[in-house]
């Protein structure tokens, strides 16, 4: 079975300062990888996902990730933050349960962007 | 479009007891999953429906149960309720082409208080 590991609990970063959220599963096969955001009290939203092709991913608010097969990573960065990127960020890692493609998350990483 | 809804939002439960929470899948979409989110933790995989049927599971006991209906809308059902129980239950669900990668799309979850 698949593991994720987000090595950051938390993460405080100051408004339009650069930051990174970092990211490891455990399989060196081919994989389907994605970032989820939870803002407080909602469900989990797709931010970005790394299916095949360009090593970097992009989603339209600004945040990219770079798959790394060697390092088996996924890492989640964006330039300059805002305060409404406020939130927790899951990693995730598709893999396969019988039939069924599940996806296996991190424990989290909770970004506050401070003024 | 209609995204993923779930019913109800909150409630509250006791030891021993058992509760239905329900889930109306994303237009288009004939996959429906279930995950349980503790609190402070990343979501596990409960189990997935495709067809009526139950064609992946994660690590949970028998007494986590659930059905798929003809409309692809989908009930979790939890007996003889335990402390532990107590949590965010997020359905998601995915189309054809998300069925292969694992990519999903999530409702906003029903917590559950168990005291």
């Amino acid at each position: 079975a698949q593991s994720v590991t987000q090595l950051d609990s938390q993460v405080p970063v100051f408004e339009e300062a650069p930051v990174e959220l970092r990211c490891n599963y455990s399989s060196s096969v081919s994989v389907y990888l994605f970032w989820y955001v939870q803002y407080p009290n909602q469900g989990l939203q797709l931010l970005l996902k790394y299916l095949s092709g360009s090593t970097l991913v992009e989603s339209i608010n600004g945040f990219e990730a770079e798959f790394n097969k060697s390092q088996t990573s996924f890492h989640l960065r964006k330039p300059s933050v805002h305060i409404s990127d406020t939130a927790e960020y899951f990693c995730a890692v598709s893999e396969s349960s019988g039939s069924a493609r599940q996806l296996t998350f991190g424990s989290g990483t909770q970004l506050t962007v401070l003024p | 479009e209609t995204g993923v809804t779930q019913s109800p939002t909150h409630l509250i439960k006791t030891r021993g007891q058992q509760v239905t929470l329900r889930c109306s899948s994303q237009s288009g979409h004939n996959t429906v999953s279930w995950y349980q989110q503790a609190l402070g933790q990343g979501p596990q995989f409960i189990f997935q429906y495709y067809r009526e049927e139950e064609n992946g599971r994660g690590n949970f006991p028998p007494r986590f149960s659930g059905l798929q209906f003809p409309n692809y809308s989908s009930e979790l059902n939890v007996n003889a309720l335990e402390l532990d129980d107590s949590a965010l239950y997020l359905c998601a669900s995915s189309d054809p082409s998300g069925r292969e990668t694992g990519e999903l799309f999530f409702g906003e979850g029903s917590r559950l208080t168990v005291l």
